[in-house]
Formats: C-alpha cells, sequence, structure tokens
C-alpha cells in the first residue's frame, strides 16, 4: 500500500527559509514524479512543482521560480520542498502527490503541512 | 499560462444530478482529471482521462470532456457528496500541471 508522510507543522518569520519533507513508500521511488501543491487558507489548490527522483530535474511554476527548490533523496525515499525569503502569503498547507506515471493524476496525497509565516 | 475555469458553487437536491464544469481552450485535447477534497483532508481523484473511475469510486461518478468544457457529473447525489471539487491537466506547452479553481458542491 502506497502511503505518503509529510512533516509536521512549521511557523516562520518572513524573509526566513522553510525545508518540509514527504517521505514515500508502497512502491518504488524513482518511477514516479513527486509534486507539491499549495492551498492557502480557504482557497483552492495550486501547483507548485515537481521533482522526477530518477534523475532529480524539476519543474517549477512561475509563481514560485526563485523562491522554491525541490529535492529527492533516493537513499530515503523522502522527497523535499524548500521555500526562501518566506511572505505572509506562503501561509498554506502543502501537500506532496505522486503522479502516476500512465494516467498523469495525482493518485496519492500526503496529509498536507501547515506552513504559517508570521512576525 | 493555460487558465481553468469553474463555477465557484453548485448546489442540488439529494437525489438529484450535480453537473460542475471546467472550462479551459482546447480542454477536449487534453486529459481531464477531477479530484474531491472535503474539508481538512487531502484530495482524492475520483475520475482521471476524462471518464475513467479508479478503484472504489462509485458508479454515480462520471465525466465527459469535449471541446471546451469538460464536466463531471454525480448522479444520485448524496449527502456525502458535499465538498469542494477540482478539476486539473497536463499542460504539455510548458509541461506544468494546472488546477481549476474549484467548486463547492452544496447537498441541499
Amino acid at each position: 500500500e502506497v502511503h505518503l508522510v509529510q512533516s509536521g507543522a512549521e511557523v516562520k518569520k518572513p524573509g526566513t527559509t522553510v525545508k518540509i519533507s514527504c517521505r514515500v513508500s508502497g512502491y518504488t521511488f524513482t518511477d514516479n514524479d513527486v509534486h507539491w501543491v499549495q492551498q492557502a487558507p480557504g482557497k483552492g489548490l495550486e501547483w507548485v512543482g515537481l521533482v522526477d527522483p530518477a534523475d532529480g530535474e524539476t519543474i517549477y511554476t512561475e509563481k514560485f521560480q526563485g523562491r522554491v527548490t525541490i529535492t529527492a533523496d533516493t537513499s530515503t525515499d523522502t522527497a523535499y520542498m524548500e521555500l526562501s525569503n518566506l511572505r505572509s502569503e506562503d501561509t498554506a498547507v502543502y501537500f506532496c502527490a505522486t503522479e502516476d506515471s500512465d494516467k498523469n493524476d495525482f493518485d496519492y496525497w500526503g496529509q498536507g503541512t501547515l506552513i504559517t509565516v508570521s512576525s | 499560462s493555460y487558465v481553468l475555469t469553474q463555477p465557484p458553487s453548485v448546489s442540488v437536491a439529494p437525489g438529484k444530478t450535480a453537473r460542475i464544469t471546467c472550462g479551459g481552450n482546447n480542454i477536449g485535447r487534453l486529459g481531464v482529471h477531477w479530484y474531491q477534497q472535503k474539508p481538512g483532508q487531502a484530495p482524492v481523484v475520483v475520475i482521471n482521462h476524462d471518464n475513467n473511475r479508479p478503484s472504489g469510486i462509485p458508479e454515480r461518478f462520471s465525466g465527459s470532456n469535449s471541446g471546451n468544457t469538460a464536466t463531471l457529473t454525480i448522479s444520485r447525489v448524496e449527502a456525502g457528496d458535499e465538498a469542494d471539487y477540482y478539476c486539473q491537466v497536463w499542460d504539455s506547452t510548458s509541461d506544468h500541471r494546472v488546477f481549476g479553481g474549484g467548486t463547492k458542491v452544496t447537498v441541499l
């Protein structure tokens, strides 16, 4: 059975950096891309970017380009999302999700990690 | 960048049919996925590739996609279907994934 387990909630000050994790199990980590999705309070889902654990290739949406870094550690089957120069509008729940290689849908999701940015 | 447009809300009586639209330029040429999200939970895919139901999803959920509009249809709506629903596509031009703004389904 596939599981994605994310790290716990974070409270950060503006201008600082946060790094959250997503540990996967139940499938071969390098077989599927891992994506990150933002959901601000009371708002919809917004795609942040992805990492291909097989080769480390990443793609980011323009909104987060330059401030986000997504990585994958194949020794621990864990994906990471680092967000720098935090702003109050980064306050949100961040989900990791795997993308099915055939259907290209997000078939498994983590439980979400709340990042709160506040002075 | 590619934009998907959904109505903010849809209300439906129990036992009736709910239809949620997702508009996008030539969306009929793309594979559309639909997710259900209940408060405090992660999204769950209910339809992938326009009209395919993953294992465990009731037959009451169906999808269609043509032209500039994709549609999620929920037949014989139940109270437990009350949730936010999001459409999503892969924009091959940019290699980005795109979500619609979401539709809140209220069961009257």
